[in-house]
């Protein structure tokens, strides 16, 4: 079926450096999210982007986090500068639509450490 | 406060029996529920979902089963397989223009053979 692709799946950095998750969405979705999970809670909402515009964000969406899709390129997310709160499991998602086809295809997630 | 929970948290059920997961929410806007399964290793994929329009869904082994009144719905994993062990998590949204996903905590499955 459909993948999402997150590139790294896996970074440890050193707080106060900056990070950039990249996502490589379903070639003809529209619609591009951002979910956190920190371990042992349940994947959160962190940002929903459409027409190179953000549509919805969290309360988790920090002032550090940025979110942009250059081009049709990679939706990336980026943290700067990050904290110790920011080490978690970050799933892209993406999704043609958002009726009742609006099915979001998740990435395998990209686990993010910061010591 | 969780918008939506699941129960329980583990279920463990021998090949054959059928598995009975459980998620409730606080939302009575909310207006779509999926059930995401995910895999170790691989990334949570759509299994089944349900609209308030429907007090049921079924899909081959999978059904869900809805009561908005009390505001609950529940997988039922019928003639459970090894390959069914997962997590499977619940989830909702509302009524709106995107489409932000609430989730429950999870329930991991093991389905012994």
């Amino acid at each position: 079926g459909p993948k999402v692709l997150q590139i790294p799946s896996h970074q440890i950095i050193d707080m106060g450096q900056m990070v950039t998750l990249n996502c490589d969405p379903v070639s003809n979705h529209l619609y591009f999210y951002w979910y956190k999970q920190i371990l042992g809670q349940q994947m959160e909402f962190l940002v929903n982007f459409y027409n190179g515009k953000v549509m919805e964000k969290s309360k988790l969406f920090k002032d550090q986090f940025s979110v942009e899709r250059p081009d049709g390129s990679y939706f990336t997310l980026k943290i700067q500068p990050t904290a110790l709160e920011d080490s978690a499991v970050y799933f892209c998602a993406s999704s043609p639509g958002l009726g009742s086809t609006g099915q979001l295809y998740f990435g395998e997630g990209s686990k993010l450490t910061v010591l | 406060q969780q918008q939506v929970r699941q129960s329980p948290q583990s279920l463990t059920v021998w090949e054959g029996e059928t598995a009975i997961l459980n998620c409730s929410y606080e939302d009575s806007t909310f207006d779509y529920f999926p059930w995401y399964r995910l895999f170790p290793g691989e990334s949570p994929a759509l299994l089944i979902a349900i609209r308030p329009v429907s007090n049921k869904k079924e899909d081959g082994r999978f059904t869900i089963f809805f009561n908005k009144r009390e505001k609950k719905l529940s997988l039922h994993i019928t003639d459970s397989q090894p390959g069914d062990s997962a997590t499977y998590f619940c989830a909702a949204s509302g009524a709106g223009n995107t489409r932000k996903l609430i989730f429950g905590l999870g329930t991991t499955l093991q389905v012994q053979p």
